[in-house]
């Protein structure tokens, strides 16, 4: 029972470079949820989903594209960096309204 | 909206003495509340949570947390801290509702003197 985990765990990209950041769950959670975390401001939902196949806005999605295909997994796309999105990348899952899980961040830098 | 703040960004406590990290919240209703634990380099832990009942909440590692509905408070306490919890810790409130989100305080980061 490996929980949430992420991939990759570092990332340097250039400014316009796409990239994928994946999330997997095997605790087969109905919510899964995209964090940013930067310095003095905690911690930023992106982008969540309730369920396969659907997806929301959270707080700062812009710039960011999202998708649940698979119940276990969350994909967070950056079609264009920017150096505004270098940050520490946390996914998370939960069973409704309860505790989340997290993975174990994605650092990202962008140049 | 609702918004969570945690007023000390700092906090530095001597290894053995208790700790108070305070946590307000702003919500018409009783949300529900967590505090979770960031140690270096890892991702969130959960602590403990309250969703409803006993206003005292015990969590792991040593720590519970009060709820206090006049002072839309969540302070979490621990009554002698240990150097492994230096760490940033971060209240977060939900309001229980499918399709809805946990908003996360901007957390307060714990030092411990030897």
């Amino acid at each position: 029972n490996a929980g949430v985990t992420q991939t990759p765990k570092f990332r340097v990209l250039k400014t316009g470079q796409s990239m994928t950041l994946l999330c997997a769950q095997d605790m087969n959670h109905e919510y899964m949820y995209w964090y940013r975390q930067d310095p003095g401001m905690g911690l930023r939902l992106i982008h969540y989903s309730v369920g396969e196949g659907t997806t929301a806005k959270g707080e700062v999605p812009d710039g960011y594209n999202v998708s649940r295909l698979k119940k276990q997994n969350f994909l967070l796309g950056l079609e264009s960096a920017a150096p505004s999105q270098t940050s520490v990348y946390f996914c998370a899952s939960s069973q409704s309204s309860d505790t989340q899980y997290f993975g174990p961040g994605t650092r990202l830098t962008v140049l | 909206a609702q918004s969570v703040t945690q007023p000390d960004i700092h906090i530095t406590v001597s290894e053995g003495a208790s700790l108070e990290l305070r946590c307000n919240y702003s919500y018409g209703a009783t949300p529900y509340l967590f505090w979770y634990v960031q140690s270096p380099g890892q991702g969130l832990q959960l602590l403990l949570k309250y969703f409803s009942g006993d206003t005292l909440v015990q969590g792991i590692k040593g720590f519970e947390a009060e709820f206090k509905r006049s002072q839309s408070s969540f302070n979490l306490r621990k009554p002698s801290v240990h150097w492994s919890d230096a760490a940033e810790y971060f209240c977060a409130v939900e309001r229980g509702n499918r399709d809805d989100k946990i908003i996360f305080g901007k957390g307060t980061r714990l030092h411990i003197l030897p």
